[in-house]
């Protein structure tokens, strides 16, 4: 069965801190992988992941895949109280559309 | 705003009726998906349309089922409702049936409490 874990499950941070997430994961015939943030309602896109090795970057955020150790991370700098969110990371397989982890709950504290 | 649209934002309903949860695709979007996220399960995926024609399949309960329309708006049918079907629905879209390379965009979802 295809499985999707992510950690941790919560972190609590101060404003100005460096995060990471972490993903990692195990399905067949793996495709890609993406990283969603979830406030208080719609999932929205963050990054979708391909290729082993290339960081995708946005502003503050960035992430990259190991396609050999079967995770990725995401990582977050200078954090800000508008970055506490659910952060899920989903992965597309053979099998099904998207695979979802359980998600990581960021809280950033002033 | 992800331009998909979801109606109604909440539903309040009893053990065994059924309801119908109304999905709207981004404009130009040909497939549309249904999740469930419950607050144990987290995000899980129910079933995908591509142009009118299911796709892919979940863990969809046979009591569930979905259809999508020839102007591409999709409906999720839920019947014999039971406690634990209160959740969050969610309707996603993306441009193509190819799963692997589209990015799925959320709507808002349609929060279903079963009394």
């Amino acid at each position: 069965e295809d499985k999707v874990v992510q950690s941790p499950l919560s972190l609590v941070v101060h404003e100005g801190d460096t995060v990471t997430l972490n993903c990692s994961y195990e399905v067949t015939n793996f495709r890609s992988l993406l990283w969603y943030k979830q406030e208080k309602k719609a999932p929205t896109f963050l990054f979708m992941l391909t290729s082993s090795g290339i960081e995708k970057k946005s502003g503050r955020l960035s992430s990259i895949l190991d396609k050999k150790e079967l995770f990725s991370i995401l990582n977050i700098t200078a954090t800000q109280t508008g970055d506490s969110a659910v952060y899920l990371c989903a992965v597309y397989s053979g099998n099904t559309p998207l695979v979802f982890g359980k998600g990581t709950r960021l809280s950033v504290i002033a | 705003d992800s331009g998909v649209t979801q109606t109604p934002k909440h539903l309040i309903t009893a053990t065994g009726q059924r309801v119908t949860l109304r999905c709207s695709p981004r404009s130009g979007d040909l497939s549309v998906y249904w999740y469930q996220q419950s607050l144990d399960q987290g995000l899980q995926f129910l079933i995908q349309y591509y142009n009118g024609e299911e796709r892919a399949k979940g863990n969809i309960l046979e009591r569930f089922s979905a259809q999508q329309f020839p102007d591409l708006h999709s409906e999720l049918n839920l019947s014999s409702l039971e406690l634990g079907d209160s959740a969050l629905y969610f309707c996603a879209s993306s441009a193509s049936g190819t799963a692997s390379t589209d990015t799925q965009y959320f709507g808002p979802g349609t929060r279903l409490t079963v009394l």
